[in-house]
């Protein structure tokens, strides 16, 4: 099973502020996903990562960008936080071999 | 493109109450179908999996069986507790390169005792 955290788990901010939402795991996974839920709990791939400098936009447009300079990291940056971008953001490992997605705990993001 | 639908809720039920949540799909191909769960303040967790037609994915008392002829996977469970109280997702994976999930919007269920 994967270890995946993501900090901060709650986050309140005003708009306009740069947030980085982190994740990081540690089972050397090499496929890593950013998924927003909206409040009505559907989800939506927004970007993923094959590995290492590797990064790719999902189904859901999003003003957020990403990176992975290391493995065991893929954060996600918002530079100008908005009230729309309140939502709960879920990431997600998987081994390039497995079929299993594993998933963090989540960051609860509310912007004021 | 792939589409996961599943049957809105709230679903509602006393506790040792049979479960079933439906959930069919859209998908070119051979799609590996997954229940994930997610409990509340939680992250989602894998419940069960089925990778081909006619295998029938458990654990934890529920049960669901990869239906190709009506393209459906619903979820079982014959006596339901108040532990089980969460959002159940059905998703696909397309056999592809980027392993990624299709999912559908989620079932609030709620047990009482």
């Amino acid at each position: 099973e994967a270890d995946i955290y993501q900090t901060p788990r709650y986050l309140v901010i005003g708009t306009g502020k740069k947030i980085t939402l982190e994740c990081s795991q540690t089972m050397g996974h090499d496929k890593m996903y950013w998924y927003q839920q909206d409040p009505g709990m559907e989800l939506h791939l927004i970007h993923y990562s094959y590995g290492v400098n590797s990064t790719e936009k999902g189904d859901l447009s999003s003003e957020s960008t990403v990176s992975r300079i290391r493995t065991e990291h893929f954060p996600l940056t918002l530079e100008s936080a908005r009230p729309s971008h309140t939502s709960q953001y879920l990431c997600a490992t998987l081994r390039g071999d497995q079929e299993t997605q594993y998933f963090g705990p989540g960051t609860r993001l509310l912007v004021l | 493109g792939n589409s996961v639908t599943q049957m809105e809720g709230p679903v509602t039920l006393s506790e040792e109450a049979f479960l079933t949540i439906n959930c069919t799909y859209t998908a070119t191909g051979y799609p590996s179908l997954f229940w994930y769960v997610q409990y509340p303040g939680e992250g989602l967790q894998l419940l069960l999996k089925a990778t081909k037609a006619d295998d029938k994915g458990s654990n934890k008392g529920f049960e669901a069986t990869y239906r190709k002829e009506t393209t459906s996977f619903h979820l079982e469970k014959g006596s339901v507790q108040v532990s089980d109280s969460a959002v159940y997702f059905c998703a696909l994976r397309q056999n592809n390169a980027g392993n990624m999930l299709t999912f559908g919007g989620g079932t609030r269920l709620m047990v009482k005792p």
